[in-house]
């Protein structure tokens, strides 16, 4: 089994709707991040939280919310889809300590926007 | 400009051959990763270092923190070396999140 799974893997929308992208680990790790990546940008952090009380803003926050409902899921919201946020999404874990701030990855979960 | 920048962005190469993608970065770092994606996404890692060299297999990096610069060289490349590389740092500043290049995408051709 996966220790980091993302739900769902593919998704296509239309503009206007509500998204919710889902992540969960087994790995007992308290950071959680997650990520878009477009063609030729790389990939680029969105929001992440270093402890279910913590949230924090990324480099592109602004469109998404998030929410840390346990220590093991890490939800991503597009309250309102825009074609522009048609991208690759992943979600990550680390630990806190951990050994040179390791990060793995989820699966990825392609979002398209009509 | 990118804190991270990477070179080339795309290369090609035939089977066999000797294989270096470079990693410069602008900020103090202390660690630096080396990640692969596959071409169906998932993202893996293949080294972190904070200093020298690493060698796993075919793959061997290197860093010089001075020089803030890291390279990833791949010998007697193979077709299913062909993935995208991508190097991440993570700053001095504490907590501060990996920041990543925008990656390689490499194709071995046989």
């Amino acid at each position: 089994d996966a220790d980091v799974t993302q739900t769902p893997r593919n998704r296509i929308t239309k503009t206007g709707k509500r998204i919710m992208l889902e992540c969960s680990q087994t790995k007992g790790h308290d950071r959680m991040y997650w990520y878009r990546q477009d063609p030729g940008l790389g990939l680029r952090l969105i929001y992440y939280s270093f402890d279910v009380k913590d949230i924090n803003k990324g480099e592109i926050s602004d469109g998404y919310s998030v929410s840390r409902q346990a220590q093991a899921k890490f939800s991503l919201s597009l309250e309102s889809a825009i074609p522009n946020q048609t991208a690759l999404y992943f979600c990550a874990t680390g630990e806190t300590g951990g050994y040179y701030n390791e990060q793995f990855f989820g699966p990825g979960t392609r979002l398209t926007v009509l | 400009k990118n804190e991270v920048e990477q070179s080339p962005q795309n290369l090609t190469a035939q089977e066999g051959e000797f294989i270096t993608i470079n990693c410069s970065y602008s900020v103090g770092i202390s660690a630096l990763h080396w990640l692969q994606q596959h071409p169906g996404g998932g993202i893996v890692s293949l080294f972190m270092l904070s200093s020298g060299k690493k060698k796993h297999g075919r793959l061997i990096a290197t860093i010089n923190i001075q020089e803030k610069h890291s390279s990833l060289h791949i010998t007697a490349s193979h077709p299913r070396d062909s993935a995208v590389y991508i190097c991440a740092v993570i700053p001095n500043s504490g907590n501060t999140p990996l920041v990543f290049g925008k990656g390689t995408r490499l194709s071995v051709i046989a």
